[in-house]
């Protein structure tokens, strides 16, 4: 398709365990960014790439959390040894570069029992 | 940080009726973005306005970047503007106002 695809769409797991949220962005778009929408905190800027590179990780709320990104296109967010705290939506972006238009994900909802 | 502040929080509107949303925000910003949340929690591009005044069918969206404001405006509204409409301001990442809830009533 020609959207931002997200998967996947729902994730409950227990806590304690490890999840891994996958993000294919648009082709070409060099920029790849993550956001979390959780209650009482809206919509929060996680991580951002240009290409394979991560200048800016301020968003990431512990060592728990980590990303990649590989050939310039799929990224991966990784939450270890999840608390409930985690749970949100999360959701990811991408920009032919990043001063243009950023474009969103249908999100994963994350679910911590 | 920017701050982004929107107002009002809450819209309840009549279908057919005409709103103004506003989303002020605290430093000078390379660009800007509004989005429409839908009730499936899809997050829609609805205009990039650095500045100057956009229109896309009965929405529109005028950007003064000089006085740090923005607003969305929305006309002849129907059901299916309901949701929640997000103003965000970005050099590089994108920093997002707390939203206006929009409920068009038939």
């Amino acid at each position: 398709g020609a959207g931002v695809s997200q998967s996947p769409s729902n994730k409950v797991t227990e806590k304690g365990k490890d999840v891994e949220l996958r993000c294919d962005p648009i082709s070409g778009h060099t920029a790849l960014y993550w956001y979390r929408q959780s209650l009482g905190q809206g919509l929060e800027f996680l991580i951002y790439f240009q290409g394979n590179s991560a200048p800016d990780k301020s968003g990431l709320p512990s060592d728990r959390f980590s990303a990649e990104r590989t050939g310039g296109s799929v990224s991966t967010l990784t939450i270890q040894r999840t608390q409930q705290e985690d749970s949100a939506v999360y959701l990811c972006a991408s920009s032919v570069d990043n001063n243009q238009p950023q474009h969103f994900g249908d999100g994963t909802r994350l679910s911590i029992l | 940080g920017i701050q982004v502040e929107q107002s009002p929080p809450d819209l309840i509107l009549q279908e057919g009726a005409n709103s103004t949303l506003r989303c002020n925000f605290s430093d000078s910003v390379n660009n800007l973005q509004w989005f429409h949340q839908n009730p499936w929690g899809q997050l829609i591009n609805l205009f990039y306005i650095p500045s100057g005044t956009k229109q896309n069918g009965r929405l529109s969206a005028t950007t003064v970047a000089t006085e740090r404001y923005s607003l969305l405006y929305i006309s002849s509204s129907q059901t299916t503007d309901s949701g929640v409409y997000f103003c965000a301001v970005f050099d590089y990442k994108l920093s997002f106002g707390a939203g206006t809830t929009v409920t068009v009533r038939a």
